[in-house]
């Protein structure tokens, strides 16, 4: 069983709405992530949280919004999608970023539907 | 840029017929090579992490090897549970943070 925890697993929000995605790992990793999976796609990188603080954000748009409130929870923040933005959104976490060999473990995802 | 590619994109086997899979990649400077397994639906799971040419792990009936510029997932035996798409990435030096780099994964069926 992974150790990194996504709720809810799945979630439907129309365009107007704000919802937020949640997720917790207790491996100690330092080191957050969130990723966007499309049907048959591999994994995108959206943002990296080291330490807590943002290090890495893809260019992503600003109607997704990350937060890491603490070493062990990561949120991802949801408002005013469109329906491309349907997707499974992985979070992960590693001991810390950008070390050699450094394993990024996964959680389950939580699918996103956005009517 | 950085690539790396996966070999074939989808692969139907029968039970008990072994394969391999194939990931090639041309980083340069390589610090680590991953495999993950995922199934549908799912957030992919960690198989190996393979770091130097010549390199072999093995898991139940998975074993995966590392040459300078591929690496390699062979199936021995598979059974129907082995069904998945296996996903391989490349811990890229350059890229900030040590960014892994995704190959576009093998969908393996298994048939009994």
């Amino acid at each position: 069983d992974t150790e990194v925890t996504q709720t809810p697993k799945h979630l439907v929000m129309g365009m107007t709405n704000k919802k937020s995605l949640k997720c917790e790992q207790h491996m100690g990793h330092r080191a957050m992530y969130w990723y966007k999976q499309k049907a048959k796609k591999p994994p995108e990188l959206m943002f990296v949280y080291s330490y807590e603080k943002l290090s890495i954000n893809e260019s992503v748009p600003s109607r997704f919004s990350p937060e890491c409130p603490n070493s062990s929870l990561l949120n991802l923040h949801l408002h005013a999608l469109q329906p491309e933005d349907s997707a499974l959104y992985l979070c992960a976490s590693s001991q810390a970023q950008g070390a050699t060999g450094n394993t990024i473990y996964f959680g389950e995802g939580s699918w996103l539907t956005v009517v | 840029e950085d690539q790396v590619t996966q070999s074939p994109e989808a692969l139907r086997l029968q039970e008990g017929e072994s394969s391999s899979l194939n990931c090639s990649y041309t980083v340069s400077g390589l610090r680590g090579l991953f495999w993950y397994r995922q199934d549908p639906g799912k957030g992919p799971e960690f198989l190996f992490t393979l770091y130097s040419a010549g390199e072999e792990k093995e898991k139940e009936r998975l074993k995966a090897t590392l040459t300078k510029k591929e690496s390699f997932l062979h199936i021995t035996a598979p059974k129907p549970e082995d069904s998945a798409t296996y996903l391989c990435a490349v811990q890229d030096p350059r890229a900030a943070g040590n960014k892994l780099t995704f190959g576009g994964g093998t969908r393996v069926l298994v048939k009994p």
